[in-house]
């Protein structure tokens, strides 16, 4: 399984573009990077999932090098809503016995400040 | 209508006790899990089910048995409760495909071992 590292926290303001670099240098050719982001007392919430290059929706954007050894969660004009732990998480698509056989990271808690 | 729900929403038991978490999904997925988040907020896999078969077992003491009664149900049943076991325990389900890789999570369940 990939393992992934993440910085423990970032602080932010409101209005600004907020950038989470995720680093998984042993990512296998059939593993995705999916986003994750989970608020206090609640479960995780699916954000955004990429393969390679720039993946965008109306969430967020997810940036993959050539190489994939990392990623790169962009959250466009952050808002005091967006305060949540976000987790990055590597592995194959979930069809029958790949279910489960991606690892979470450890979180990046993003606090936005007025 | 809750999409993955979780009963009961806290738990508070003493040690030694057997107790039980109830899981269900509404959404017609075949592939249910559970994980336990800890006080510092990591994520991790402990079970997965595919069609009510057993796909993911990680490092999980027997005393946790999973039970599916069907595809929609997956329950965790916890005996002899220890101390360590107090966490929030998240269910999760998704749809088994090649094109799959969104898991939706439940509320979870905050347990507390005495």
């Amino acid at each position: 399984l990939a393992k992934t590292t993440q910085p423990i926290s970032m602080d932010s303001y409101e209005g600004q573009e907020v950038n989470i670099t995720c680093s998984h240098n042993n990512i296998a050719t059939n593993d995705y990077i999916t986003w994750y982001q989970q608020f206090p007392s609640q479960g995780p919430r699916f954000i955004i999932q990429g393969y390679k290059t720039k993946v965008t929706n109306e969430v967020a954007s997810l940036f993959i090098p050539a190489d994939r050894k990392s990623s790169t969660l962009s959250l466009p004009r952050v808002s005091l809503s967006d305060t949540a732990v976000y987790y990055c998480l590597v592995g194959p698509r979930l069809y029958n016995t790949n279910a489960g056989k991606s690892t979470f990271g450890d979180g990046t808690t993003l606090t936005v400040k007025p | 209508d809750t999409a993955v729900s979780q009963t009961p929403k806290y738990l508070v038991t003493q040690m030694g006790n057997d107790k039980s978490i109830k899981c269900e999904q509404n959404l017609g997925h075949d592939t249910m899990y559970w994980y336990k988040q800890d006080s510092k907020k990591f994520l991790k896999i402990m079970f997965s089910y595919n069609n009510k078969e057993l796909i993911i077992n990680e490092t999980v003491p027997n005393r946790f048995s999973p039970k599916s009664p069907d595809k929609a149900h997956l329950n965790l049943h916890i005996n002899s409760l220890e101390l360590g076991d107090s966490a929030v325990y998240f269910c999760a389900s998704s749809r088994s495909g090649s094109d799959s890789y969104e898991q939706y999570f439940g509320p979870g369940t905050r347990l507390t071992v005495t």
